[in-house]
C-alpha cells in the first residue's frame, strides 16, 4: 500500500519556539493532506487540509497564524507550530488519500510533541 | 458538515467473545466507511471498510455492515484475542469528489484473557 512518512516522530521544545512537522507521500503525488492533533484518551481531530500549491483550508477554532501549513511540492506537507505553549503538547497526525476515488486514507507515523 | 456519533466509547469482553461497535453518521451522500485501530502512540491502521453500494464485508473476525437508510454502520468482532485491545475508530467520507474522513471519538475495547 501507499506510504506517508511523517518526521520527527517525537519532539520536546521549549514554550516559545516553533516546531516544523514534515508530512511526505513516498510513492505517489497527494494533492491533499490532512493534519490532525489527537489528546491523551480523545479521538483524532482534524486541523486542517493542506492543498498543494494554494492556502490550506482550517477548520473552526484552529488559528492559522499559530500553526503554519505549507504544501509546495505534491510529495510534502509541512506542520509549523508557532510559539509553542505547554497547551500545544499533542499527538499530531497527518494522512493522505491516494486520491478522492481512492479513498483510503494512509496516516504518517504521528509526531508526539511536548512543549516544556 | 457531517457528523460521526460512536458507541460505546468503552467495551470490556471476554477472550472468545465477540465484540460490537456502532456509529452514527449524519450526511446521506456519505459513500465511504472505514474501521481504524489504534495501539497507544501508533498511527490508525485500517482494518476493514465498506463502500455505500454494499451492506455488510466480511475479513475473517472481522465483520462491518452498514444500513443506510437509518445512516449507521457497525463492526463486528468475533472470537476476540487479547491482541484485539485497542482504541477503534470509525469514520465516514463525503460524497463524490470529497477526501475528508470525519472519525467517531473512539472505543476503547479490552479482551479480558
Amino acid at each position: 500500500g501507499a506510504v506517508v512518512s511523517q518526521h520527527p516522530s517525537w519532539v520536546i521544545c521549549k514554550s516559545g519556539t516553533s516546531v516544523k512537522i514534515e508530512c511526505r507521500s513516498l510513492d505517489f503525488q497527494a494533492t491533499t493532506m490532512f493534519w490532525y492533533r489527537q489528546f491523551p484518551k480523545q479521538s483524532l481531530m482534524l486541523m486542517a487540509t493542506s492543498n498543494e500549491g494554494s492556502k490550506a483550508t482550517y477548520e473552526q477554532g484552529v488559528e492559522k497564524d499559530k500553526f503554519l501549513i505549507n504544501h509546495a511540492s505534491l510529495t510534502l506537507s509541512t506542520l509549523t507550530v508557532t510559539s509553542a505553549h505547554p497547551e500545544d503538547s499533542s499527538f499530531y497526525i497527518c494522512s493522505a488519500p491516494r486520491s478522492a476515488a481512492n479513498t483510503e486514507a494512509f496516516f504518517g507515523q504521528g509526531t508526539r510533541l511536548t512543549v516544556v | 458538515g457531517e457528523n460521526v456519533e460512536q458507541h460505546p466509547s468503552t467495551l470490556s469482553v471476554q477472550e472468545g467473545d465477540s465484540a460490537v461497535i456502532k456509529c452514527t453518521y449524519s450526511d446521506s451522500a456519505s459513500n465511504y466507511f472505514p474501521w481504524y485501530k489504534q495501539e497507544l502512540g501508533k498511527r490508525p491502521q485500517l482494518i476493514i471498510d465498506i463502500r455505500s453500494n454494499v451492506g455488510e464485508k466480511k475479513d475473517q473476525r472481522i465483520a462491518v455492515t452498514l444500513n443506510k437508510t437509518a445512516k449507521h454502520f457497525s463492526l463486528h468482532i468475533t472470537e476476540t484475542q487479547p491482541e484485539d485491545s485497542a482504541v477503534y475508530f470509525c469514520a465516514a467520507k463525503g460524497g463524490a469528489g470529497s477526501y475528508q474522513l470525519t472519525f467517531g471519538k473512539g472505543t476503547k475495547l479490552s479482551v479480558i484473557p
